[in-house]
């Protein structure tokens, strides 16, 4: 069965500074993947996903940036944070071809800009 | 646009109890649901799922409950207990579509 791991697992950051989250995959080849926030007191929202290496989608407009460079690796990347991109950040994962689109997530990252 | 939604943002149980949570989406288009639970500091895990071709699915203390014609699923958790101390999230997706939708998520506490 897949295994997501992320990390880190806690990131405190200042306003402006970069970001780099990363998640890699093991169990499974050729996954969908899946950046998705929570921010506090809300759902789950959708940032981004890919279907494969170099193939990024972006659902919603903002500084933040993804990029598949390896088939199990998806990585989260800001060049200036904003106070607002706070949350707890989580990957997931999907086989491609089940009909049932049963996501697995990993633990997720807690960032907290300042 | 809110496709998913779960207008109940918590629920307070017994424990013993029943407990029901409750989802309305939007887009005719889903055609497959999925019920996640979310401990503090964790990822989602998986729970339990039905297809559009049914109108309940059964796992054990979970049941879920789709009602097509009103665009609403309802989980069903029987008996609570404590462990059952959650966020659930609804989901849905569309046929041919790896994304899902999220509602927003109901939190559970489940009393002694």
């Amino acid at each position: 069965s897949q295994t997501i791991h992320q990390w880190p697992a806690t990131l405190v950051q200042p306003v402006g500074s970069p970001l780099s989250l990363e998640c890699t995959v093991e169990g499974t080849s050729n996954p969908n993947l899946y950046w998705y926030r929570q921010a506090a007191g809300r759902g789950l929202q959708l940032l981004f996903y890919s279907v494969g290496i170099g193939q990024i989608s972006s659902e919603v407009p903002q500084n933040l940036s993804a990029s598949r460079p390896q088939d199990r690796q998806f990585i989260l990347s800001s060049k200036k944070l904003l106070l607002s991109d706070s949350g707890f950040y989580l990957c997931a994962c999907d086989t491609s071809g089940r009909k049932d689109n049963e996501q697995f997530f990993g633990p997720g990252t807690r960032l907290t800009v300042l | 646009d809110q496709q998913v939604k779960q207008n109940s943002p918590s629920l307070s149980v017994q424990e013993g109890r029943i407990s029901i949570l409750n989802c309305d989406y939007t887009n005719s288009m889903f055609d497959y649901f999925l019920w996640y639970k979310k401990y503090p500091a964790e990822g989602p895990t998986f729970l339990i799922s039905i297809s559009s071709i049914k109108d309940k699915n059964e796992d054990g203390r979970f049941t879920v409950f789709l009602n097509k014609s009103a665009k609403h699923l309802s989980l069903h958790i029987v008996p609570s207990q404590p462990g059952d101390s959650a966020v659930y999230f609804c989901a849905a997706s569309a046929f041919d579509d790896y994304k899902l939708s999220f509602g927003a998520g109901t939190t559970v506490t489940v009393r002694a």
